[in-house]
């Protein structure tokens, strides 16, 4: 079975350029979420959705950040206008459901450098 | 609110060392535990859980049990090996919370020959 697929793997661009990250979960997941990885910070969940409403995205950093859902087979993280602080590497994962002992599957992340 | 406190890392081990890699945790109620492993340029993949107090999570000779009494999810191995080499991480899963991970810091493992 096909795991969690992200892309772009790697980005560079510049700053003040949007960026758009995507996530196809495992198929029949219903709950997605996205995170991001830093040395300074570690893994911080930045929003995430259960069948395809966005349940809680208290971690996005500020308005220049959203994130969407528009079925259940796809999500987008976007960021605009990005900034050098947004370089890290971002990981979508996806589970069953939003239940309690539930297993998260990730991606191989995308590692975003903003020059 | 919630957290996981991971020993800091690197730990660095010879081959077929015993490994101890410590997770404690603050949370109310029965939260489930986890270890996940992270190798380089990958994502996080489950290693072992936990979903209530006593259980032992197990899995490629690594071994974890919850001990509410202690908040602790230690993990451990007998004898790692190079391809053990990796960073691991600790989370937590609140009950009530969904299913929203509280991730430690990580713990970067270096195994050598």
């Amino acid at each position: 079975d096909a795991g969690v697929i992200q892309s772009p793997r790697h980005e560079v661009t510049e700053m003040g350029q949007e960026v758009t990250l995507r996530c196809k979960p495992i198929s029949g997941h219903n709950s997605l979420f996205w995170y991001r990885q830093t040395m300074m910070r570690g893994l911080e969940l930045l929003i995430y959705f259960n069948n395809n409403v966005p349940i809680d995205d208290s971690g996005m950093p500020e308005d220049r950040f959203s994130a969407k859902m528009p079925n259940a087979s796809f999500s987008t993280l976007k960021i605009q206008p990005s900034e050098p602080r947004d370089s890290a590497v971002y990981f979508c994962a996806s589970s069953l459901a939003v239940r309690v002992g539930e297993t998260q599957y990730f991606g191989p992340g995308t590692r975003l450098l903003v020059l | 609110g919630n957290s996981v406190t991971q020993m800091e890392g690197p730990v660095t081990l010879s081959e077929e060392a015993f490994l101890t890699i410590n997770c404690t945790y603050t949370a109310t109620g029965y939260p489930s535990l986890f270890w996940y492993v992270q190798y380089p340029g990958e994502g996080l993949q489950l290693l072992l859980k936990a979903t209530k107090a006593d259980d032992k999570g197990s899995n490629k000779g690594f071994e974890a049990t919850y001990r509410k009494e202690t908040t602790s999810f230690h993990l451990e191995k007998g004898s790692v090996q190079v391809s053990d080499s990796a960073v691991y991480f600790c989370a937590l899963q609140p009950t009530g919370g969904g299913n929203k991970l509280t991730f430690g810091t990580g713990t970067q493992l270096k195994v050598e020959l």
